[in-house]
């Protein structure tokens, strides 16, 4: 079974543009999750799609958002860019909500994205 | 709210020398525990996990960790540390509101041959 796969792997971008990142989950997985990863802030939440429907979202500015297809498949995107949206964005997908039950989740190898 | 501290930020063993990284947590109902380890470039692999139960749990690559309620920790360890262990390690708890991980800062590990 394929696992994780996010696209592209590396971006680079200049301040004040936008970007989508993409993330396709393991097959039979409904929930994909999204993380920032930086040097300084570590891994942090930015939110959770389980069957198309945002269930959580992290602490970020709404210049952060994301959204989840009928396959399963997310993708998140990031408008005005900043300096500081430098990271390593990682996905990580769930065959279940967490709600109820708990199931382990599967990383991805992460975009990294680099602003200039 | 919940947290995971990592106190060690970097920590270098010996090849074949025993391994022990620190967690503790604060999270307000019975909480999940989970260590990833993280090699450069790559996403994140689970190595072990605990739910309930017995307290010592083991997970791949040789590893285990402990449960300490009264201490809130749940550490690492590894009795004899290989060169390909040189990684970055998360302790993680959860869930939280669905499948949403709170992670700790990570502790560099270094191998010295």
């Amino acid at each position: 079974k394929a696992g994780v796969t996010q696209t592209p792997r590396y971006l680079i971008k200049t301040r004040g543009q936008q970007v989508t990142l993409s993330c396709s989950p393991i097959s039979g997985h409904r929930s994909v999750s999204w993380y920032q990863q930086t040097p300084g802030q570590g891994l942090q939440f930015l939110f959770e799609y389980f069957s198309e429907t945002q269930r959580n979202k992290g602490n970020f500015p709404g210049r952060f958002s994301g959204r989840q297809f009928s396959n399963s498949r997310s993708e998140m995107n990031v408008s005005t860019l900043e300096l500081g949206d430098s990271a390593l964005y990682l996905c990580a997908s769930s065959s279940t909500s967490g709600r109820n039950v708990y199931n382990e989740q599967f990383f991805g190898p992460g975009t990294r994205l680099t602003v200039l | 709210a919940q947290s995971v501290t990592q106190p060690d930020i970097h920590i270098t063993v010996s090849e074949g020398a025993s391994l022990e990284l620190r967690c503790n947590y604060s999270y307000g109902a019975t909480p999940y525990l989970f260590w990833y380890v993280q090699s450069p470039g790559q996403g994140l692999q689970l190595l072990l996990k605990y739910f309930s139960g017995d307290t010592l749990v083991q997970g791949i690559k040789g590893f285990e960790a402990e449960f300490k309620r009264s201490q809130s920790s749940f550490n690492l360890r590894k009795p004899s540390v290989h060169w390909s262990d040189a990684a970055e390690y998360f302790c993680a708890v959860g869930p939280y509101a669905g499948n949403m991980l709170t992670f700790g800062g990570g502790t560099r590990l270094m191998v010295k041959p």
